[in-house]
């Protein structure tokens, strides 16, 4: 099975920051890697899948980058909006996927 | 617009049975993949079973091998999840999501809270 570990935990940021959260693979999963954010109550929300394409309709101040078992979300500028749980998720096969552990992204 | 609506949560005892289904609409149910993910109450999102369009694969994190069960009626545009010998870990949020290819988990629904508890 493929773990992926999702680092920091939490993170204390303040508006207009730039902020990433990393992702690391326990085997390679190419770029077969997405990021989605979730709100407090709410089903979580895809930002950017394979790695680093943006979902239509997502700020550009979001981006992915990587391939192979590391990978980085980036938000350029943070935005009141932005301050949510962020996960990444593995989905090299149908067999089996999993998500990193979270980050909890915080107003500092 | 794509609905995905889950229903059949509640409250039931260690080692009881649930069946949750998911209603979709808005889009061709029977060409997609699909998914059941779970979430326990203050905790991160874990995938917990697949089904291919025609249901002939299944799979499940190892975690409810053996104990829970994918299916679907892409007649009636529904997907079903039977959860046998709950235990108190089942506790969760249970969301039902399309697979697209290369992008994954594309539209979710807003969930069904099963509890698990004497």
């Amino acid at each position: 099975d493929i773990q992926m570990t999702q680092s920091p935990s939490t993170l204390s940021a303040s508006v207009g920051d730039r902020v990433t959260i990393t992702c690391r693979a326990s085997q390679s999963i190419s770029s077969w890697l997405a990021w989605y954010q979730q709100k407090p109550g709410k089903a979580p929300k895809v930002l950017i899948y394979e790695a680093s394409t943006l979902e239509s309709g997502v700020p550009l101040r979001f981006s992915g980058s990587g391939s192979g078992t590391e990978f980085t979300l980036t938000i350029s500028s943070l935005q009141p909006d932005d301050f949510a749980t962020y996960y990444c998720q593995q989905y090299n096969s149908y067999s089996g996927y999993t998500f990193g552990q979270g980050t909890k992204l915080e107003i500092k | 617009e794509v609905q995905l609506v889950e229903s059949g949560g509640g409250l039931v005892q260690p080692g009881g049975s649930l069946r949750l289904s998911c209603a979709a609409s808005g889009f061709t149910f029977s060409s997609h993949w699909m998914s059941w993910v779970r979430q326990a109450p203050g905790k991160g999102l874990e995938w917990v079973a697949n089904i291919n369009q025609v249901g002939s694969e299944t799979y499940y994190v190892d975690s409810v091998k053996g104990r829970f069960s994918i299916s679907r009626d892409n007649a009636k545009g529904s997907l079903y999840l039977q959860l046998n010998s709950l235990r108190g870990e089942d506790t969760a949020i249970y969301y039902c999501a399309t697979i697209v290819p290369v992008k994954c988990f594309e539209y979710w629904g807003l969930g069904t809270l099963v509890t698990v508890s004497s």
